[in-house]
């Protein structure tokens, strides 16, 4: 089956560790993106990838860093320089065509800070 | 810069009302893409409909109908004879082309009452 798979699903984290969370898909889609969810708001762009070894900036970018190795991963590590990361974390990706560009997303992982 | 503004932040409903969820988007481009999407209590994102700006038809699909008006910047979103399953929070979303991240409303929670 295609789709997107994150890890984990919780993720406990005490402060000033950073912490890895994993994106994967097999859709064959070039485009990834992170998104950060917190309660009551709407989804918030960290970072993108239109293709491989690129990616950009969202407007929340400050404290996280991601990668862009392989077509089919995507890896958003949170640093201690995050100052609140407690919310839930969103995986999408997406084909470059005109005809289906709408976003797959993942399950989510969720983060709290301890 | 793009805009999506979703002003009901919760609606319930008693099971087999009618209900309209409204979406007032914001953007320069003359080609763009809204979006809506549903996100169950699971918290995966689930695709419902791409509109380009492009198509004004509206849509129906089931006891799911959505109403593109760009006269008023609205993709409104309609649910007929809503069931409880339809309990969940919806967004409504915008982006420029096929590979760039979406802007999303801050969502609206629909609660169906039995």
């Amino acid at each position: 089956d295609g789709g997107i798979t994150q890890s984990p699903k919780y993720l406990f984290r005490k402060e000033g560790q950073n912490v890895t969370l994993s994106c994967e898909q097999n859709l064959n889609h070039d485009a990834m993106y992170w998104y950060r969810q917190d309660p009551g708001q709407g989804l918030r762009l960290i970072y993108y990838s239109q293709i491989v070894n690129d990616f950009q900036k969202g407007d929340i970018a400050e404290g996280y860093s991601v990668s862009r190795e392989k077509k089919e991963s995507f890896p958003l590590t949170v640093t201690s320089a995050q100052k609140n990361p407690t919310a839930f974390y969103l995986c999408a990706s997406s084909s470059t065509g005109m005809a289906d560009n709408e976003q797959f997303f993942g399950p989510g992982t969720r983060l709290t800070v301890l | 810069a793009q805009k999506v503004t979703q002003a009901q932040t919760e609606i319930s409903v008693v099971e087999k009302e009618d209900v309209t969820l409204d979406c007032v988007y914001e953007t320069r481009d003359t080609t763009y893409y809204l979006f809506w999407y549903k996100q169950p209590p699971s918290g995966e994102l689930v695709f419902l409909i791409r509109r380009n700006s492009f198509d004004e038809q509206n849509e129906i699909s089931g006891r799911y109908s959505w109403n593109f008006q760009k006269s008023t910047s609205s993709f409104n979103f309609t649910i007929t004879a809503s069931q409880v399953v339809d309990s969940a929070v919806y967004f409504c979303a915008l982006s420029h082309s096929g590979n760039t991240p979406l802007v999303f409303g801050k969502g609206t929670r629909l609660s169906v009452i039995a």
